[in-house]
């Protein structure tokens, strides 16, 4: 089975510029997260698909991130402008009732 | 709200003696709770998980830990550290309200393992 698949897997970008992140989840898993980990910290949740409808994105600054998810598969999450504090390992993850949880690689953002 | 607090930033043991990572939790309800380890550059791996059957839950890798409700804790522990344990863990509660499964993770304890 492959794996929650994200791109890219580095980006550096100067403050006010924007960027976008992909994630591709396993094949059948209907419900998609995106989680922020800043240096020191653990993951936090951004926000969270169930399909294509939004469940959970209480915790996203929703002024200059935004995120879909077209068909109810792949997701993106973007952020603009980006500021110096968006600096951050941004993980997808996607899991079924069955399976239970899986992470992707990630996507490590440095805003200078 | 469900929320796990890991008692130490830093652990460092000698290779070959015991590993004891501790977590401790707050939650209005029956939790899920699970450890998960993230070594440099690579992405998050479930060690194990606990979903209210044995308290005492077996993972990966030699690693247990043990549910007690009468202390709210789910320590992670290991008879003997190998020098692959070196990574980050990560104590998880899982947030059921909604239904949907929502992790709440703790901050994090650095394993550090030396000759």
């Amino acid at each position: 089975e492959a794996g929650v698949a994200q791109s890219p897997r580095y980006k550096i970008i100067e403050k006010r510029q924007s960027v976008a992140f992909w994630c591709n989840p396993i094949s059948g898993h209907a419900t998609l997260y995106w989680y922020q980990q800043i240096l020191g910290q653990g993951p936090k949740l951004l926000i969270q698909f169930q399909n294509n409808g939004v469940v959970d994105d209480s915790q996203l600054p929703k002024d200059r991130f935004s995120a879909e998810r077209l068909k109810g598969v792949d997701s993106t999450l973007k952020i603009q402008p980006a500021k110096l504090e968006d600096s951050a390992v941004y993980l997808c993850a996607s899991s079924s009732s069955r399976l239970g949880y899986t992470f992707g690689s990630g996507t490590r953002l440095t805003v200078v | 709200a469900q929320s796990v607090t890991q008692l130490d930033s830093h652990v460092s043991v000698s290779e070959g003696t015991p590993v004891l990572l501790r977590c401790n939790y707050s939650s209005s309800y029956s939790p899920s709770l699970f450890w998960y380890v993230q070594h440099p550059n690579k992405g998050l791996q479930l060690l194990l998980k606990y979903t209210s059957a044995a308290t005492l839950v077996k993972g990966i890798n030699g690693f247990e830990a043990e549910f007690k409700k009468s202390e709210t804790s789910f320590h992670l522990t290991k008879p003997s550290a190998h020098m692959s344990d070196a990574a980050e863990y990560f104590c998880v509660v899982s947030d059921r309200r909604t239904g949907f499964q929502k992790l709440v993770f703790g901050t994090g304890t650095r394993l550090l393992v030396s000759p």
